[in-house]
C-alpha cells in the first residue's frame, strides 16, 4: 500500500491561512471517517491535532480545523503563527493490510 | 502526567535482532491497545504493528515489513509494551515510537488517532 499523498512543502506568512491536503483512495481516506493529523517539530514525537477528520483534541488551538471530501482530507490552519512552523502529517485508518497509513508529511514555513 | 518512556535502541548487524521497551506512567495500561510507529530520520511516520488490551485477547497486527519479523508483546504488571525484532534489515533503520489513541466521548480510537507518544529511540542496522 502507499503512502497516502501530501504536498511536500507550503509556506505562509503569520496572520494568513493555509491549507494542507491528503489524498488517498475508496479504501482508506474516502471510505473511513478516521483521518488524523499531526504536527511534529525537529527532534520531538508527533503530537495529535486533529482527529475523526475535523475533531481537535483538548488543548489544540481552534486556528486548526479539519475537513474531506471523497478522497482528499485538509488540514487549515488560519492565523499562522511562528510556531506552526512544522513537519504535518495526514493518517487514515484503512481496510488494507496495513491498518494505518501515513501521508508523506508536509514542511510548513512560516515566512 | 502520562509519559511512554521507550528504550532499548541501538546499532545492531543485518540480520541480528533488538528488543525495544515502553514503560508507561500515569495511565490507565491495562486493556490499552497499543502501537509502535518508526520514522527514518529526516523521513515520514510508518505504522509498524499494534496490540490490543486483555480483555481483547491480547491480538496483535503487524505493517506488511515487519510481519513474520517482529513481535509485539506486553507485560500488563509492569505497564511495559515490548517490540521483538528479529532479522532486522538496514531498512528497519529508524527513531521507534510508541503510542496509544485518545480515548473522547466514550471511546477510544486505537487504531486512528495517536494521542500519546513516548520520545522514541534510534535503531540502526548496519554491518
Amino acid at each position: 500500500q502507499s503512502a497516502l499523498t501530501q504536498p511536500a512543502s507550503v509556506s505562509g506568512s503569520p496572520g494568513q491561512s493555509i491549507t494542507i491536503s491528503c489524498t488517498g483512495t475508496s479504501s482508506d481516506v474516502g471510505g473511513y471517517n478516521y483521518v488524523s493529523w499531526y504536527q511534529q517539530h525537529p527532534g520531538k514525537a508527533p503530537k495529535l491535532m486533529i482527529y475523526e477528520v475535523s475533531n481537535r483534541p483538548s488543548g489544540v488551538s481552534n486556528r486548526f480545523s479539519g475537513s474531506k471530501s471523497g478522497n482528499t482530507a485538509s488540514l487549515t490552519i488560519s492565523g499562522l503563527q511562528a510556531e506552526d512552523e512544522a513537519d504535518y502529517y495526514c493518517s487514515s485508518y484503512t481496510s488494507g493490510s496495513t491498518l494505518v497509513l501515513f501521508g508523506g508529511g508536509t514542511k510548513l514555513t512560516v515566512l | 502526567e502520562v509519559q511512554l518512556v521507550e528504550s532499548g535502541g541501538g546499532l545492531v548487524k543485518p540480520g541480528g535482532s533488538l528488543r525495544l521497551s515502553c514503560v508507561t506512567s500515569e495511565f490507565t495500561f491495562t486493556n490499552a491497545w497499543m502501537t509502535w510507529v518508526r520514522q527514518v530520520p529526516g523521513k515520514g511516520l510508518e505504522w509498524v504493528g499494534r496490540i490490543t488490551g486483555k480483555s481483547n485477547g491480547e491480538t496483535t497486527y503487524y505493517a506488511a515489513p515487519v510481519k513474520d519479523r517482529f513481535i509485539i508483546s506486553r507485560d500488563d504488571s509492569k505497564n511495559t509494551l515490548y517490540l521483538q525484532m528479529n532479522s532486522l534489515k538496514t531498512e528497519d533503520t529508524a527513531v521507534y515510537y510508541c503510542t496509544t489513541g485518545i480515548c473522547s466521548g466514550g471511546r477510544c480510537h486505537y487504531d486512528d488517532a495517536f494521542h500519546m507518544w513516548g520520545q522514541g529511540t534510534m535503531v540502526t542496522v548496519s554491518s
